[in-house]
């Protein structure tokens, strides 16, 4: 039973480079998110989705765009990446937002 | 959104010793967790408590949804529990998050 699985667990990319990081689960979850945290803080929300075809924006949402095209999957790609994007990523799904499970985290430095 | 908030911020205990940590949260809410975040930055899921009272372990928690706070006890402390302790509220869509309490076990 994997739950959350995040790809990849560590990334280093170059100002300006474009990535995408990639989040399943297999809970068959409605609810998906995806977080940043930054050293020393809680976790601020960036984009959330609610159902397949389904996405909105969080509090910290520019710089970053997502999809979701199936109930699984929720991948965020980031365009031109900057420095302030630096960060650990974290994605997430609830059941109709209930009890959130995360994945285990994706560290992201942009140089 | 809402605005949660968590102390103390920081928490050095002995091993062996009793702890508890507070979460306040400024509207009602249909969801309210307890994370461990450990070392290697893995949140796992504690408790989901949007009212009452559980225990698991060393581990209990309490909401009290009608004064907005919820508290974490952890007894009989041990060095595998340092690590941050978030709380993360929820009246629909979105998950908030506190700025977490920080709590180191000395042997």
């Amino acid at each position: 039973n994997a739950g959350v699985t995040q790809t990849p667990k560590f990334r280093i990319l170059k100002i300006g480079q474009s990535m995408t990081l990639q989040c399943t689960q297999d809970m068959n979850h409605n609810y998906m998110y995806w977080y940043r945290q930054d050293p020393g803080m809680g976790l601020k929300l960036i984009y959330y989705s609610v159902g397949a075809g389904i996405t909105d924006k969080g509090e910290v949402p520019n710089g970053y765009n997502v999809s979701r095209s199936t109930t699984e999957d929720f991948p965020l790609r980031l365009e031109l990446a900057a420095p302030s994007q630096t960060s650990v990523y974290f994605c997430a799904s609830s059941y109709s937002g209930l009890e959130a499970f995360f994945g285990q985290g994706t560290r992201l430095t942009v140089v | 959104g809402i605005q949660v908030e968590q102390s103390p911020p920081d928490l050095i205990l002995q091993e062996g010793a009793n702890s508890t940590l507070r979460c306040n949260f400024s509207d009602s809410v249909n969801n309210l967790q307890w994370f461990h975040q450990n070392p290697w930055g893995q949140l796992i899921n504690l408790f989901y408590i949007p009212s009452g009272t559980k225990q698991n372990g060393r581990l209990s928690a309490t909401t009290v949804a009608t004064e907005r706070y919820s508290l974490l006890y952890i007894s009989s402390s041990q060095t595998t529990d340092s690590g941050v302790y978030f709380c993360a509220a929820s009246r629909g869509d979105n998950l908030f998050f506190g700025t977490g309490t920080r709590l180191t076990v000395i042997p």
